[in-house]
């Protein structure tokens, strides 16, 4: 069975750069498996950030970006903000409507 | 605006079957380039996948929840729903319908969830 890992939590200070990564237990992630990012907030339903790897979804500021880098897909937020805080999730697609979510990543900017 | 509503019990008794009904507004269901999903997520903890059904009935499941789950939809009604069997406290969640876009073509390919209801929360009663 397909797991994707993600770091269950991550601490950045305000306006640094921070990156979260997407991996696989067995293999490595590519653009084909169309990665994507989702920003989730307490009480809300998830957003998208980024999909097809690294493009933005509408509205999302261009701080946020996506890429893949060595064998994980990565989302960066560069000059993080308070209001960043956040549960980020990963999400690779296996084709045919078949998904695999990452464990999610709490983000705390302090 | 797209829209996708969650509906049923909110309150289910372990061991029975637990129903939801997502309806969707502002657009139709009948599109090859979607797939309807639900998704859930326990107290506390991270999203899961359950299961996706395209307007046309195919269905795709997470392999974890073996054969519990099934999956209808109803174009006539543009609403799809989800039935879970045998459900146990573990199952308590907030379950949420999605829109998944897999828009492939030979030259292009877009796949993401695109749209998600508000959630509907779930609780298995001992």
């Amino acid at each position: 069975q397909t797991v994707v890992t993600q770091e269950p939590s991550f601490s950045v200070s305000p306006g640094e750069t921070v990156t979260l990564t997407c991996g696989l237990t067995s293999g490595s992630v590519s653009t084909s498996s169309y990665p994507s990012w989702y920003r989730q907030t307490p009480g809300q339903a998830p957003r998208t950030l980024i999909y097809n790897t690294n493009l933005r979804s509408s509205g999302v500021p261009d701080r946020f970006s996506g890429s893949i880098l060595g064998n994980k897909a990565a989302l960066t937020i560069t000059g993080a903000q308070a209001d960043d805080e956040s549960d980020f999730y990963c999400v690779l697609y296996m084709g045919s409507g078949y998904t695999v979510f990452g464990g999610g990543t709490k983000l705390t900017v302090l | 605006q797209l829209q996708l509503q969650e509906s049923g019990p909110g309150l289910v008794k372990a061991s029975e079957t637990l129903s939801l009904r997502c309806t969707v507004s502002g657009g139709s269901i009948s599109k090859l380039v979607y797939y309807w999903v639900w998704v859930r997520q326990p107290p506390g903890k991270g999203l899961e996948w359950i299961g996706s059904i395209s307007y046309s009935g195919n269905t795709y499941h997470n392999p974890s929840l073996k054969s519990r789950v099934s999956m209808s939809v109803d174009p006539s009604k543009n609403q799809f729903s989800l039935r879970m069997t045998s459900v146990t406290a573990a199952d308590t969640a907030l379950y949420y319908c999605a829109r998944l876009r897999d828009d492939c073509s030979s030259t292009y390919c877009f796949v993401h969830f695109d749209y998600w209801g508000q959630g509907t929360l779930v609780t298995v009663s001992s």
